[in-house]
Formats: C-alpha cells, sequence, structure tokens
C-alpha cells in the first residue's frame, strides 16, 4: 500500500526567504508523485508532477521538486518566497502503474509568508 | 469557462435532511472523483466513476450516493444529513488512459450541518 508524509503542518519564511516542503513516500515500487497547491476557499490546482524521466521538476509559480528514489522523497522547493505563495499545499501519489489507481494526499502544509 | 463546476458553492442544511450536490466538466475527461477535505484540511476519496462506471469505492456511508449521468457529470447525494458530515466536497476529473494523470478540481462545496 501507498502512502505520504508531509512533515511539517505549518511553515513559515521570510518574503524572499527559501521555501522547503518536504514530502517522503512510501510504496513498493517507485510511484508517480505530485504537488498541488489550495488557496483559500478554492480548490487544488496541480503545481507540478513526476512521472518519468527528469527527477528535477519544475512547475509553476517558481516551484520545483526533486524526485530522489534512495531517500524516498519528493520535496517542494522555490528559491525566494513572495507573499502570494501563502496557502496550503499538499503532496500526493498514485501507483506507477496502468488502469485506474487511486491518489493518496498528503495531510497537507500551510505555508506562511512574512513580510 | 470553468473547467469543473459545482453547484451549489455553499450549502447550510438540518440534521436528517437530503441534499444533493452536482458537478460537471467541461474538459472532455472520462474520470471523475468526490473528495471530502474535513476541517483540517485532510483530503479523503470517496468515489470514482470512469465513463460512468463506479470505480472506486471507498469506506463511505451508504447515505451517500453518486451518479454518473454521462461521463461530463457526476452528482452526490446525502441522505439523513448528520453533523460530521460538515465538511468540504470537492469533486475533480482527470483523463484517465493518459499518462499524466494529473487531477483537476473544481471550487469546492462548503455543507454545514446544524
Amino acid at each position: 500500500a501507498q502512502s505520504v508524509t508531509q512533515l511539517g503542518s505549518h511553515v513559515s519564511v521570510s518574503e524572499g526567504a527559501l521555501v522547503l516542503l518536504r514530502c517522503n513516500y512510501s510504496s513498493s515500487v517507485p510511484p508517480y508523485l505530485f504537488w498541488y497547491v489550495q488557496y483559500p476557499n478554492q480548490g487544488l490546482q496541480l503545481l507540478l508532477k513526476y512521472t518519468t524521466g527528469a527527477t528535477l521538476v519544475k512547475g509553476i509559480n517558481g516551484f520545483e521538486a526533486e524526485f530522489k528514489k534512495s531517500e524516498t522523497s519528493f520535496h517542494l522547493t522555490k528559491p525566494s518566497a513572495h507573499m502570494s505563495d501563502a496557502a496550503e499545499y499538499f503532496c500526493a501519489v498514485r501507483p506507477n502503474s496502468g488502469g485506474y489507481q487511486k491518489v493518496t494526499f498528503g495531510t497537507g502544509t500551510k505555508l506562511q509568508v512574512i513580510p | 469557462d470553468t473547467a469543473v463546476s459545482q453547484t451549489p458553492k455553499y450549502l447550510v442544511t438540518q440534521m436528517g435532511n437530503d441534499k444533493s450536490i452536482k458537478c460537471e466538466q467541461n474538459l472532455g475527461h472520462d474520470t471523475m472523483y468526490w473528495y471530502k477535505q474535513d476541517s483540517k484540511k485532510f483530503l479523503k476519496i470517496m468515489f470514482s466513476y470512469n465513463n460512468k462506471e463506479l470505480i472506486i469505492n471507498e469506506t463511505v456511508p451508504n447515505r451517500f450516493s453518486p451518479k454518473s449521468p454521462d461521463k461530463a457529470h457526476l452528482n452526490l447525494h446525502i441522505n439523513s444529513l448528520e453533523l460530521g458530515d460538515s465538511a468540504v466536497y470537492f469533486c475533480a476529473s482527470s483523463q484517465g488512459g493518459s499518462s499524466s494523470y494529473e487531477q483537476y478540481f473544481g471550487p469546492g462545496t462548503r455543507l454545514t450541518v446544524t
């Protein structure tokens, strides 16, 4: 069975500082990995995803994530935080096989950006 | 222009009532989902339909009944509402046969049971 763990339910950074949101997964084989962002009172929006190929994945709004198989991690980073980045971030995993598979979401990390 | 839409956006009702939430997607996707997000933001899948066929049915009370009249619509009917049903319900869609598997979410329906 797959699972995903997000370390830190709340992360605070200063505007302009590095953003690092942690995600570790548990799966018998490397899964497909996703980061979603949820702004207040809105639905989730895909930031980036890893399926195959290059392990460093770039997404929207300057975010990127690196798939590290040896560490079973898929941490999300952004070099310089902006006030508009304040939101809830969800890491998600899906088995890397065909058919209709369930996506499992992490418990979320709320990012606060301090001016 | 809205890719995944839900109605209503807010729903306030009393215990014991029956209510429905509707979802429509115009992305041409073949798979649709219902998720429940609780007050701690935990997101849990409830149901998934592919081309009108139920493919994922998590442990959800029988009071919840999804219906998919066509692959662009997925509705959720809830009978005998309870306080614990208060949550935000999200509809989502994806293209099941693609390699991306990303999901597109609606804006959510905030259900409050009093």
